[in-house]
């Protein structure tokens, strides 16, 4: 897997935009970048993946430098139930094992 | 909408004894995925499953043994349960022809070996 770096921690206003950076600098041209959340001891939730162009779903908007080196997930209206730890993850063509690194740890507070 | 399904939830076992876990994965889905996490870690990758077939292997303990049945639904084996196994343990389950990565992930068993 390409390897991806996350700030530690964020914090972010409810009902406010969470901006929620990754560097994946080695990541090759045919890698996706997959973004999931681990609300505390659920099971991972799959929010959103994109190869070049920006994405938007119904949780989250991402969106990917030309140069695909960096990616920033977006959650325009934050909630309480928001806070989690976000991963950005880019598994390797050939394989779809997800390797998780150690995430974003976003706390949404009133 | 159906989800993963995994049992048990809750699973308290001896040092040295022997543990099933089972994931019953969305309807439809061909693949399977096991994780493992322990107390304040990350996920870590242990085995998968695509069409009843070993498709991956991560760090999964020589004492670990898993398949998928021809139903789909799959089992997680560990034997000489050691202290460092008490972890939550999730399944996830995918449709590879879907074409993309986005695995379902079930809702864990909490294993504790005392």
């Amino acid at each position: 897997d390409a390897k991806t770096t996350q700030p530690t921690s964020m914090d972010c206003a409810e009902g406010r935009a969470a901006n929620l950076p990754c560097n994946h600098s080695t990541i090759s041209g045919n890698e996706y970048v997959y973004w999931y959340r681990q609300i505390h001891s659920q099971g991972p939730q799959y929010i959103i993946h994109g190869l070049k162009n920006n994405e938007t779903n119904e949780m989250a908007s991402l969106i990917i430098t030309e140069d695909r080196k960096s990616s920033t997930l977006i959650l325009p209206h934050a909630t309480l139930r928001d806070t989690a730890v976000y991963y950005c993850i880019a598994p390797h063509l050939n394989t779809d094992k997800l390797i998780f690194g150690t995430g974003t740890r976003l706390q949404v507070f009133p | 909408a159906a989800g993963v399904i995994q049992s048990p939830r809750h699973l308290i076992k001896e040092k040295r004894e022997t543990a099933t876990l089972k994931c019953y994965p969305i309807p439809r889905h061909d693949t399977v995925y096991w994780y493992q996490q322990g107390p304040g870690q990350d996920p870590q990758f242990l085995i998968s499953f695509y069409e009843k077939m070993q498709s991956d292997k991560g760090s999964i303990p020589d004492r670990f043994s898993a398949q998928q049945f021809s139903d789909y639904h799959s089992e997680l084996n560990m034997s000489s349960l050691e202290l460092g196994d008490s972890a939550l343990y999730f399944c996830a389950s995918s449709y590879r022809l879907a074409g993309n990565n986005e695995q379902f992930f079930g809702p864990g068993t909490r294993l504790t070996v005392l």
